[in-house]
């Protein structure tokens, strides 16, 4: 019962330095998210899908950008790593629209940038 | 004003207390509430969903007040397992389905 997979589990990168995250789900869920959880502060959403072929920014978006090819997978990159992108990213996915539908997380990529 | 604010705590506490932790959002048109469990650089777990009649799962009592904009969570008969930050959660301004996380309460259970 896999539910929410994110590879890679740690990372260190250099200034500059580009990588992908990817967030896998087998539970059909149409929608996706990526957070960052940085200490002292709550998830801060980055962006989001609503579908296959969708994305949205959030409330962080900026030096991040993300597709969703495929139903089951959402991708975040890091095209030019900063250390000011040093933090915890989760991704969850959720049913829908509907009221009272919860997320369900993976279980987060450490990231570190020196 | 924060979205969602939550006393950071720590609340620390004996096995078998009773402690209770509040939270307070600032979107009245919310719908949708729930409190998280997240464990020392675990991912967040969802612990419940709230309800506006208020609900109950085992040792865990989770009430809505709309009118005051406020959700409070309770714990009876605290356990060791219980010690973790327990995230407020409710949905944003914009959509259903865009949740704001509170930064969280730490709860310590001692023996």
């Amino acid at each position: 019962n896999a539910g929410v997979t994110q590879t890679p589990k740690f990372r260190v990168l250099k200034t500059g330095q580009s990588m992908t995250l990817l967030c896998a789900q087998d539970m059909n869920h149409e929608y996706m998210y990526w957070y960052r959880q940085d200490p002292g502060m709550g998830l801060r959403l980055i962006h989001y899908s609503v579908g296959e072929g969708t994305t949205a920014k959030g409330e962080v978006p900026d030096g991040y950008n993300v597709s969703r090819l495929k139903k089951q997978n959402f991708l975040l990159g890091l095209e030019s790593a900063a250390p000011s992108q040093t933090s915890v990213y989760f991704c969850a996915s959720s049913t829908g629209r509907q009221i009272n539908q919860p997320q369900h997380f993976g279980d987060g990529t450490r990231l570190s940038i020196l | 004003r924060k979205e969602v604010e939550q006393d950071p705590g720590p609340f620390n506490v004996p096995e078998g207390a009773t402690v209770a932790f509040n939270c307070t959002y600032s979107n009245s048109a919310s719908q949708s509430f729930f409190w998280y469990r997240q464990d020392c650089r675990k991912e967040p777990k969802l612990l419940m969903s709230v309800y506006s009649s208020g609900n109950e799962d085992g040792r865990f009592t989770a009430q809505l007040n709309r009118a005051s904009q406020y959700i409070s969570l309770l714990i009876r008969d605290s356990k060791l397992s219980d010690s973790a930050t327990y995230l407020c959660v409710v949905n944003g301004m914009d959509s259903s389905y865009k949740l704001i996380f509170g930064s969280g309460t730490r709860l310590l259970v001692r023996p």
